[in-house]
């Protein structure tokens, strides 16, 4: 069964950059058949984007946060990251990565499942 | 971007009652060439990531309830949950993968009357 668990920093600097990786376990970020994914929720609020990869190094990013993100997948550890830069309050939120299906003619584009279980990020000095 | 709008924002609804959310897209999810709407259901409760329901508008994941359907096409969708069970208590979005961004609705709440 596809695991998927959020780890880095909880506590991070107004204007730092946040940075985090998601490890998959039972199953292989190589895989053809997918993507993978990041989503944030601040807290008591609805999800946002915020992009995606697939494991050739493929990128997909919400726009809105596009100058600021960059994710990388690192395939012999079986992870793939999210950064971050220039963080404000705005950002504070529930921090989730997913994994996305290949759709045809649809790249980059999915549905998200599983989820993994989420790591708040403050940002806050 | 496609913006997703959810109506109700919360509804009560009684146990074994049906409830009935809404969702509507800004423009049409509907891709002509395959005749698909790529939109999805989620369940989010309390403490929890996000769970899938249905995707392709009305395909329903495995594993969950046949209670749970969706309908629609275009641009106005609904998620029913047919005979609300107490376990069912939760937030669900619904989000279009038509095209990027991804978009998600706002959200509506569901309690037990």
């Amino acid at each position: 069964q596809l695991q998927l668990q959020e780890s880095g920093p909880g506590l991070v600097k107004p204007s730092e950059t946040l940075s985090l990786t998601c490890t998959v376990s039972g199953g292989s970020v190589t895989s053809s058949s997918y993507f993978w994914g990041w989503i944030r929720q601040p807290p008591g609020k609805g999800l946002e984007w915020i992009g995606s990869i697939y494991f050739s190094g493929s990128t997909y990013y919400n726009a809105s946060l596009k100058s600021r993100v960059t994710i990388s997948v690192d395939t012999s550890k079986n992870q793939f990251s999210l950064r971050l830069s220039s963080v404000t309050a705005a950002d504070t939120a529930v921090y989730f990565c997913a994994r996305c299906p290949v759709i045809t003619a649809a790249m980059g584009r999915g549905w998200f499942d599983p989820w993994g279980q989420g790591t708040l990020v403050t940002v806050s000095s | 971007d496609i913006v997703m709008t959810q109506s109700p924002d919360s509804l009560a609804v009684s146990l074994g009652e049906r409830a009935t959310i809404n969702c509507k897209s800004s423009q049409s999810v509907l891709y002509s060439s395959n005749n698909k709407n790529y939109l999805a259901w989620y369940q989010q409760k309390p403490g929890q990531p996000p769970k899938l329901l249905i995707y392709w508008a009305s395909t329903r994941e495995s594993g969950v309830p046949d209670r749970f359907s969706g309908s629609g096409s275009g641009t106005d969708f609904t998620l029913t949950i047919s005979g609300l069970q107490a376990e069912d208590v939760a937030v669900y979005y619904c989000q279009q993968y038509y095209v990027t961004p991804l978009t998600f609705g706002g959200g509506t709440k569901v309690e037990i009357k």
